[in-house]
C-alpha cells in the first residue's frame, strides 16, 4: 500500500460541467501521476508532477489542466467535461526504488 | 515513438502450468521497465520492476527477465493458480528517470481449476 487515496472514487456528470479529481499521498514522494485506461487505448498518461507547482503534459492532456499546491495532492481538472472523458482514471506515484505504485482508480462517466 | 506490445492478447491455462507471457518495446533505450497486476474493477498492482542494468528479478513464484538489445521482457510464472487470473501490463519508462510509463495492452490470463 502507497498510501494513495483518489476521490471520488465514482462520478456521474453533465457535459460541460467541471469536475476535478483529488489524488492524494501520505508519503511525500516527489512525482505524480494521472492516467486514463480506455478500452482500446489501454493506458495513457494525461499530466505528471515532479514537485509542488511543477507540472507537465503527458500524452493525453487536452482538456485537461493540473495542479499540486501541496506535496501530498495533485488534482485534476476537466474544465468542461465531454462524453470522451467517460474514462477510468487513476494516480499513480514514484515510490521507493522507483517503483511506480497506482490508486484505485474514479470511474468518471460524462452523460 | 516508443511503442509496447504484449503478446498474446489472452491466454488460458490449466491450473498447475508454467506459462510465459511476453512484452516487447520499439526503442531499446528504456530507464526501467515494471510489469504489473490488474484485477478486473481494480486499480494496478505492482509486480516487479526491473532496473535497465539488471537482466532479471524474482519474487516468489514470478520471475521477469529484461533483454534490452532485443527490445523484449517475459514474465514467467511458475504453478500457475486460479488466483493468478488477471490481466498482466508492462510498461517501459520514457525519458529518463521521470517514471512516465508508456503501457502495453496487457495480456488476460485464465487459470482453469
Amino acid at each position: 500500500d502507497a498510501g494513495i487515496t483518489q476521490s471520488p472514487r465514482h462520478k456521474v456528470t453533465e457535459t460541460g460541467t467541471p469536475v476535478t479529481l483529488r489524488c492524494h499521498q501520505t508519503e511525500n514522494h516527489r512525482y505524480m501521476y494521472w492516467y486514463r485506461q480506455d478500452p482500446g487505448h489501454g493506458l495513457r498518461l494525461i499530466h505528471y508532477s515532479y514537485g509542488v507547482k511543477d507540472t507537465d503534459k503527458g500524452e493525453v492532456s487536452d482538456g485537461y489542466s493540473v495542479s499540486r499546491s501541496k506535496t501530498e495532492d495533485f488534482l485534476l481538472t476537466l474544465e468542461s467535461a465531454t462524453s470522451s472523458q467517460t474514462s477510468v482514471y487513476f494516480c499513480a506515484i514514484m515510490g521507493q526504488g522507483n517503483t511506480i505504485y497506482f490508486g484505485e482508480g474514479s470511474w468518471l462517466t460524462v452523460v | 515513438k516508443q511503442e509496447v506490445t504484449q503478446i498474446p492478447a489472452a491466454l488460458s491455462v490449466p491450473e498447475g502450468e508454467n506459462l510465459v507471457l511476453n512484452c516487447s518495446f520499439t526503442d531499446s533505450a528504456i530507464y526501467n521497465l515494471q510489469w504489473f497486476r490488474q484485477d478486473p474493477g481494480k486499480g494496478l498492482t505492482s509486480l516487479l520492476l526491473i532496473q535497465s542494468s539488471q537482466r532479471e528479478q524474482t519474487s516468489g513464484r514470478l520471475n521477469a527477465s529484461l533483454d534490452k538489445s532485443s527490445g523484449r521482457s517475459t514474465l514467467y510464472i511458475a504453478a500457475s493458480q486460479p488466483g493468478d487470473s488477471a490481466t498482466y501490463l508492462c510498461a517501459v519508462f520514457g525519458s529518463g528517470n521521470t517514471g512516465k510509463l508508456i503501457f502495453g495492452q496487457g495480456t488476460t490470463l485464465q487459470v482453469k481449476p
